[in-house]
Protein backbone atom coordinates (compact mmCIF):
# COMPACT_ATOMS: atom_id res chain seq x y z
CA UNK A 1 0.00 0.00 0.00
CA UNK A 2 0.99 4.00 -0.51
CA UNK A 3 3.45 4.96 2.64
CA UNK A 4 3.29 7.80 4.32
CA UNK A 5 7.51 8.80 5.21
CA UNK A 6 7.50 10.22 8.75
CA UNK A 7 10.18 12.31 10.12
CA UNK A 8 12.33 12.40 12.41
CA UNK A 9 11.42 8.66 13.96
CA UNK A 10 12.33 10.17 17.39
CA UNK A 11 13.70 13.45 19.06
CA UNK A 12 14.20 13.87 22.60
CA UNK A 13 13.95 18.06 23.45
CA UNK A 14 13.95 20.15 26.52
CA UNK A 15 10.96 21.29 27.86
CA UNK A 16 10.09 24.78 26.62
CA UNK A 17 11.24 24.09 23.43
CA UNK A 18 9.63 24.15 20.02
CA UNK A 19 9.01 21.15 18.08
CA UNK A 20 8.48 20.41 13.86
CA UNK A 21 7.60 17.12 12.16
CA UNK A 22 6.94 16.71 8.71
CA UNK A 23 5.35 13.87 6.49
CA UNK A 24 5.62 13.46 2.89
CA UNK A 25 4.54 10.87 0.16
CA UNK A 26 4.64 10.04 -3.57
CA UNK A 27 0.78 10.49 -3.92
CA UNK A 28 -1.29 13.09 -3.25
CA UNK A 29 -3.83 13.49 -0.79
CA UNK A 30 -6.85 15.32 -0.11
CA UNK A 31 -7.03 15.57 3.43
CA UNK A 32 -4.74 15.14 6.16
CA UNK A 33 -4.50 14.05 9.71
CA UNK A 34 -2.58 14.53 12.96
CA UNK A 35 -2.60 12.19 15.74
CA UNK A 36 -0.87 11.53 19.08
CA UNK A 37 -0.84 8.46 21.03
CA UNK A 38 -0.14 8.58 25.00
CA UNK A 39 1.63 5.42 26.36
CA UNK A 40 -0.79 2.93 26.67
CA UNK A 41 -3.66 4.58 24.75
CA UNK A 42 -5.31 4.65 21.36
CA UNK A 43 -4.30 7.40 18.94
CA UNK A 44 -6.33 10.71 19.40
CA UNK A 45 -7.08 13.36 16.86
CA UNK A 46 -5.62 16.78 16.97
CA UNK A 47 -5.95 18.53 13.87
CA UNK A 48 -7.01 17.65 10.51
CA UNK A 49 -6.56 19.55 7.01
CA UNK A 50 -8.68 19.36 4.01
CA UNK A 51 -7.54 22.27 1.45
CA UNK A 52 -4.23 22.67 -0.21
CA UNK A 53 -2.20 25.57 1.80
CA UNK A 54 -4.37 25.04 4.56
CA UNK A 55 -2.53 26.12 8.49
CA UNK A 56 -4.72 25.15 11.56
CA UNK A 57 -4.05 25.33 14.97
CA UNK A 58 -5.08 23.79 18.16
CA UNK A 59 -3.85 25.49 20.97
CA UNK A 60 0.10 24.83 20.94
CA UNK A 61 -0.17 23.15 17.79
CA UNK A 62 0.07 24.25 14.13
CA UNK A 63 -0.43 21.71 11.38
CA UNK A 64 0.04 22.79 7.71
CA UNK A 65 -1.20 20.83 4.93
CA UNK A 66 1.20 21.04 1.90
CA UNK A 67 0.71 23.24 -1.51
CA UNK A 68 2.00 19.96 -3.64
CA UNK A 69 -0.51 18.40 -1.37
CA UNK A 70 2.06 15.43 -0.58
CA UNK A 71 3.17 16.61 2.88
CA UNK A 72 2.39 18.21 5.93
CA UNK A 73 3.51 19.67 8.85
CA UNK A 74 3.13 19.59 12.89
CA UNK A 75 4.72 22.38 14.90
CA UNK A 76 4.34 22.28 18.67
CA UNK A 77 5.51 25.33 20.35
CA UNK A 78 6.54 25.60 23.77
CA UNK A 79 6.90 21.68 24.59
CA UNK A 80 5.87 20.62 28.48
CA UNK A 81 6.33 17.03 29.44
CA UNK A 82 2.46 16.20 29.07
CA UNK A 83 3.24 15.98 25.20
CA UNK A 84 5.20 13.53 25.52
CA UNK A 85 4.39 10.28 23.28
CA UNK A 86 3.54 9.29 19.49
CA UNK A 87 2.76 11.52 16.53
CA UNK A 88 1.24 9.80 13.16
CA UNK A 89 0.43 11.65 9.93
CA UNK A 90 -2.29 10.27 8.45
CA UNK A 91 -4.85 10.17 5.22
CA UNK A 92 -6.79 8.48 2.35
CA UNK A 93 -4.57 8.59 -0.21
CA UNK A 94 -6.55 9.44 -3.43
CA UNK A 95 -6.82 6.36 -5.34
CA UNK A 96 -8.98 5.13 -2.12
CA UNK A 97 -11.50 6.66 -3.69
CA UNK A 98 -14.55 5.46 -0.36
CA UNK A 99 -11.79 7.26 1.43
CA UNK A 100 -12.46 4.91 4.41
CA UNK A 101 -9.21 2.98 4.98
CA UNK A 102 -5.95 5.52 6.65
CA UNK A 103 -2.66 5.15 5.83
CA UNK A 104 -0.67 5.93 8.42
CA UNK A 105 2.88 7.14 8.96
CA UNK A 106 5.72 5.54 10.82
CA UNK A 107 5.37 7.43 13.84
CA UNK A 108 7.67 10.37 15.76
CA UNK A 109 8.21 9.70 19.62
CA UNK A 110 8.51 12.99 21.08
CA UNK A 111 10.42 12.83 24.78
CA UNK A 112 10.49 16.15 26.45
CA UNK A 113 12.77 16.29 29.56
CA UNK A 114 12.11 18.70 32.34
CA UNK B 1 -15.04 9.21 28.31
CA UNK B 2 -14.89 6.85 25.12
CA UNK B 3 -17.17 6.09 22.97
CA UNK B 4 -15.03 2.58 21.76
CA UNK B 5 -14.23 0.26 24.32
CA UNK B 6 -11.63 -2.43 24.21
CA UNK B 7 -11.74 -5.64 26.57
CA UNK B 8 -9.23 -6.53 28.16
CA UNK B 9 -6.94 -3.81 28.19
CA UNK B 10 -4.15 -6.27 29.38
CA UNK B 11 -3.72 -10.08 28.28
CA UNK B 12 -1.64 -12.69 29.35
CA UNK B 13 -2.26 -16.17 27.76
CA UNK B 14 -0.55 -19.48 27.21
CA UNK B 15 0.59 -20.62 23.64
CA UNK B 16 -2.41 -22.63 21.95
CA UNK B 17 -4.93 -20.69 23.70
CA UNK B 18 -8.10 -19.38 22.40
CA UNK B 19 -8.88 -16.22 22.40
CA UNK B 20 -11.59 -13.28 21.53
CA UNK B 21 -10.35 -9.02 21.90
CA UNK B 22 -13.44 -7.65 22.20
CA UNK B 23 -14.29 -4.14 20.19
CA UNK B 24 -17.52 -2.23 20.94
CA UNK B 25 -18.67 1.67 19.96
CA UNK B 26 -22.05 3.72 20.86
CA UNK B 27 -21.28 5.60 18.07
CA UNK B 28 -24.02 4.17 15.40
CA UNK B 29 -20.82 3.79 12.95
CA UNK B 30 -20.72 1.36 10.37
CA UNK B 31 -16.80 1.23 9.49
CA UNK B 32 -14.75 -0.04 11.74
CA UNK B 33 -11.19 -1.48 11.93
CA UNK B 34 -8.56 -3.79 13.64
CA UNK B 35 -4.92 -2.56 13.76
CA UNK B 36 -1.78 -4.58 14.99
CA UNK B 37 0.89 -2.12 16.64
CA UNK B 38 4.00 -3.55 17.49
CA UNK B 39 6.72 -1.84 19.43
CA UNK B 40 8.06 -0.29 16.39
CA UNK B 41 5.38 1.96 16.59
CA UNK B 42 3.64 1.50 13.25
CA UNK B 43 -0.14 0.96 12.61
CA UNK B 44 -0.65 -2.12 10.54
CA UNK B 45 -4.38 -2.74 9.45
CA UNK B 46 -5.58 -6.44 9.88
CA UNK B 47 -9.05 -6.07 9.22
CA UNK B 48 -11.75 -3.91 8.37
CA UNK B 49 -15.70 -3.89 8.13
CA UNK B 50 -18.01 -1.30 6.48
CA UNK B 51 -21.33 -2.41 8.63
CA UNK B 52 -23.03 -5.97 9.48
CA UNK B 53 -21.94 -8.84 7.67
CA UNK B 54 -19.05 -7.15 5.66
CA UNK B 55 -15.52 -7.79 6.68
CA UNK B 56 -11.92 -7.48 4.69
CA UNK B 57 -8.24 -8.31 5.66
CA UNK B 58 -6.19 -5.46 6.12
CA UNK B 59 -2.97 -4.99 4.77
CA UNK B 60 -0.95 -7.00 7.41
CA UNK B 61 -1.47 -10.87 7.01
CA UNK B 62 -3.29 -11.84 10.35
CA UNK B 63 -4.28 -15.35 11.32
CA UNK B 64 -7.03 -13.57 13.14
CA UNK B 65 -10.63 -13.37 11.82
CA UNK B 66 -13.03 -11.14 12.88
CA UNK B 67 -17.12 -11.07 12.82
CA UNK B 68 -19.87 -8.19 12.52
CA UNK B 69 -23.22 -9.45 13.23
CA UNK B 70 -24.12 -6.00 15.16
CA UNK B 71 -23.42 -2.51 14.10
CA UNK B 72 -21.67 -1.93 17.53
CA UNK B 73 -19.51 -5.04 17.67
CA UNK B 74 -16.64 -5.98 16.17
CA UNK B 75 -14.48 -9.04 18.22
CA UNK B 76 -11.50 -10.23 16.89
CA UNK B 77 -10.37 -14.08 17.65
CA UNK B 78 -7.39 -15.69 17.47
CA UNK B 79 -8.17 -19.50 17.33
CA UNK B 80 -4.66 -20.78 18.86
CA UNK B 81 -2.43 -18.06 19.98
CA UNK B 82 1.17 -18.35 19.67
CA UNK B 83 4.19 -15.88 20.63
CA UNK B 84 4.24 -14.23 17.74
CA UNK B 85 0.70 -13.20 18.03
CA UNK B 86 2.25 -10.43 20.81
CA UNK B 87 1.19 -6.80 20.19
CA UNK B 88 -1.34 -3.96 21.16
CA UNK B 89 -3.89 -4.20 19.13
CA UNK B 90 -6.10 -0.96 18.35
CA UNK B 91 -9.76 -1.24 17.29
CA UNK B 92 -11.29 2.14 15.62
CA UNK B 93 -14.31 3.25 14.49
CA UNK B 94 -15.87 6.33 12.04
CA UNK B 95 -18.35 8.47 11.46
CA UNK B 96 -19.57 8.10 7.39
CA UNK B 97 -18.92 11.74 6.59
CA UNK B 98 -15.45 11.98 8.52
CA UNK B 99 -12.40 11.01 7.68
CA UNK B 100 -10.74 10.54 11.32
CA UNK B 101 -11.29 7.15 13.05
CA UNK B 102 -11.50 6.89 17.11
CA UNK B 103 -9.78 4.49 18.82
CA UNK B 104 -10.27 2.98 21.52
CA UNK B 105 -7.26 2.33 24.84
CA UNK B 106 -6.22 -0.99 23.26
CA UNK B 107 -5.24 -4.84 24.25
CA UNK B 108 -2.08 -5.75 25.26
CA UNK B 109 -1.44 -9.17 24.34
CA UNK B 110 1.04 -11.41 25.36
CA UNK B 111 1.27 -14.89 24.16
CA UNK B 112 4.42 -17.20 26.36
Amino acid sequence: GQQLNQSPQSMFIQEGEDVSMNCTSSSIFNTWLWYKQDPGEGPVLLIALYKAGELTSNGRLTAQFGITRKDSFLNISASIPSDVGIYFCAGPPIWETSGSRLTFGEGTQLTVNP
Amino acid sequence: EADIYQTPRYLVIGTGKKITLECSQTMGHDKMYWYQQDPGMELHLIHYSYGVNSTEKGDLSSESTVSRIRTEHFPLTLESARPSHTSQYLCASRADRAYGYTFGSGTRLTVV
